[in-house]
C-alpha cells in the first residue's frame, strides 16, 4: 500500500520530442505528488508537484497529469532537450505522516541531440 | 536564501571512526529530513525532525545518530559504520506554510565511503 510504481526504467527520446513517465500508487491517503529531477552526484531537485484535487498542472515544458480514479499520475516533458537528461523520480506523501516521501524507482532519461 | 547546504561533500571513514554530517537551512523550515541513497536507487527516508523533535525514525541502526540543535541545523553522527553504509546522504527541509506547504528541498548530499 505504501509503494509507488514507476515506469519505464529508462527512456531515450530525440531532441524536441515528448518524454512521458508514469507512476501508480495504491494508498488513497496520499495527498501530495511531486516529481524530482536528479543529475549524477547531485541532490534531487523539485520539478513540479500536484495535489489530488487538480487533474493537470503545467510549469513551462513540464506537465503533470493526475487521474485520481485510476490512482495514476504522469510527467510529460515537452520539447525535450539534451539538458533534460537525468534521472526522474515520482513520489507520494501524506500530510498525517510528516509528508514522508515515498519514491518511485526512478526513470533514467536520455535525450539525444 | 532557498538553499540547503551540506558538509562535507565527500567523506571517507574507517569502520572504527566517528564522524558527523552537517546540514543547514535558513528558509525558516521547521521540518528536516535525512535520506540515504544508494547508486541507481531512490532516496530512502531515515529520520524526520519536526520543530526540533524527532518524529520519525525508520528503524535505522543505532550507529546512525541524528541531532537537531536548532531549527536551522541538522546533524547526523556516524559511529562504527559498515562498508554497506557507503551511500549518498541527503538532507532535506520542508516549507511550513502557504502554497509551497509540502515542498521538500534537498541539499547536494554527502558522498560517504566506509572502508
Amino acid at each position: 500500500q505504501q509503494q509507488v510504481k514507476q515506469s519505464p526504467q529508462s527512456l531515450i527520446v530525440q531532441k524536441g520530442g515528448i518524454s512521458i513517465i508514469n507512476c501508480a500508487y495504491e494508498n488513497t491517503a496520499f495527498d501530495y505528488f511531486p516529481w524530482y529531477q536528479q543529475f549524477p552526484g547531485k541532490g534531487p531537485a523539485l520539478l513540479i508537484a500536484i495535489r489530488p484535487d487538480v487533474s493537470e498542472k503545467k510549469e513551462g515544458r513540464f506537465t503533470i497529469s493526475f487521474n485520481k480514479s485510476a490512482k495514476q499520475f504522469s510527467l510529460h516533458i515537452m520539447d525535450s532537450q539534451p539538458g533534460d537528461s537525468a534521472t526522474y523520480f515520482c513520489a507520494a506523501a501524506r500530510g498525517d505522516s510528516s509528508y514522508k516521501l515515498i519514491f518511485g524507482s526512478g526513470t533514467r532519461l536520455l535525450v539525444r541531440p | 536564501d532557498t538553499e540547503v547546504t551540506q558538509t562535507p561533500k565527500h567523506l571517507v571513514m574507517g569502520m572504527t571512526n566517528k564522524k558527523s554530517l552537517k546540514c543547514e537551512q535558513h528558509m525558516g523550515h521547521r521540518a528536516m529530513y535525512w535520506y540515504k541513497q544508494k547508486a541507481k536507487k531512490p532516496p530512502e527516508l531515515m529520520f524526520v525532525y519536526s520543530y526540533e523533535k524527532l518524529s520519525i525514525n525508520e528503524s535505522v541502526p543505532s550507529r546512525f545518530s541524528p541531532e537537531c540543535p536548532n531549527s536551522s541545523l541538522l546533524n547526523l553522527h556516524l559511529h562504527a559504520l559498515q562498508p554497506e553504509d557507503s551511500a549518498l546522504y541527503l538532507c532535506a527541509s520542508r516549507s511550513p506554510r502557504g502554497d509551497s506547504y509540502n515542498e521538500q528541498f534537498f541539499g547536494p548530499g554527502t558522498r560517504l565511503t566506509v572502508l
